[in-house]
C-alpha cells in the first residue's frame, strides 16, 4: 500500500546533542526519498534526499541512512540546536502512471531543551 | 525563503462565502501543487498541475476549484465550505512533476471555516 510513517511522534533532546528521527516506508518500489523540516507558521522546508542506489547521504549537520532490506529511513541531526526544533517529515516519492506523487509521514516534533 | 509565495497568509470565512487562495511560484518550474494539512493528519495531496495542465485531482470534493492560468501562479477557489476545511493549505512547486525531484513550499494559507 501507500504509507509512510514514523514511529515517533515527539522526541525531546538536550541541545548538543545528536537526534535521530525514523521513518518507515512500505512501497518497496519507491526509489526516492525526502526529508522536510516545518517550523511553526511556515511551510515544509526541503532538508536532505537520498535515492535508493545509496545508503546514507549527509549534509551540513545532517546525515540521512536508507536501510532497504527493512524499509526504513532515518535522519541523523548532529550537534541540535534550538533552532531544530520543528516537526519533521519524511516522505516517499511514488511513481504513479506518468508523474510521481509524494506520500508524506505524519511526522515527528522535536523539542530541544536548553 | 522558497521562491513560492502565498496570499492570503489568513483567512476567516463563513460557509457561505466564496473566496480564492493565490500562489506564485518564482523558480520557473512547470509543476505546481496544492496540498491541505490538518492538525491530525498526514499532508495531504488535494491537486498537481504540470504545464498548466491539471494532471492529478485527489478525491477533492467540488467545493474546492483550482485554477492554473499559466506555469507561475495557481490559485484554489473556495466556495459553501464546511468547518472541518478549515486547515493549513499549502502550495508547493517542482522542476516538471514528472521525474523524481524536490518540491517546494510556500508558506501556506491558515484557513478558518465557520
Amino acid at each position: 500500500g501507500e504509507s509512510v510513517g514514523l514511529h515517533l511522534p515527539t522526541l525531546s533532546v538536550q541541545e548538543g546533542d545528536n537526534s535521530i528521527i525514523n521513518c518507515a516506508y512500505s512501497n518497496s518500489a519507491s526509489d526516492y526519498f525526502i526529508w522536510y523540516k516545518q517550523e511553526s507558521g511556515k511551510g515544509p522546508q526541503f532538508i536532505i534526499d537520498i535515492r535508493s542506489n545509496m545508503d546514507k547521504r549527509q549534509g551540513q549537520r545532517v546525515t540521512v541512512l536508507l536501510n532497504k532490506t527493512v524499509k526504513h529511513l532515518s535522519l541523523q541531526i548532529a550537534a541540535t540546536q534550538p533552532g531544530d526544533s520543528a516537526v519533521y517529515f519524511c516522505a516517499e516519492n511514488l511513481a504513479m502512471d506518468s508523474s510521481y506523487k509524494l506520500i508524506f509521514g505524519s511526522g515527528t516534533r522535536l523539542l530541544v531543551r536548553p | 525563503e522558497t521562491g513560492v509565495t502565498q496570499t492570503p497568509r489568513h483567512l476567516v470565512m463563513g460557509m457561505t462565502n466564496k473566496k480564492s487562495l493565490k500562489c506564485e511560484q518564482h523558480l520557473g518550474h512547470n509543476a505546481m501543487y496544492w496540498y491541505k494539512q490538518s492538525a491530525k493528519k498526514p499532508l495531504e495531496l488535494m491537486f498537481v498541475y504540470n504545464f498548466k495542465e491539471q494532471t492529478e485531482n485527489n478525491s477533492v470534493p467540488s467545493r474546492f476549484s483550482p485554477e492554473c492560468p499559466n506555469s507561475s501562479h495557481l490559485f484554489l477557489h473556495l466556495h459553501t465550505l464546511q468547518p472541518e476545511d478549515s486547515a493549513l493549505y499549502l502550495c508547493a512547486s517542482s522542476q516538471d512533476g514528472t521525474t523524481q525531484e524536490t518540491q517546494y513550499f510556500g508558506p501556506g494559507t491558515r484557513l478558518l471555516v465557520l
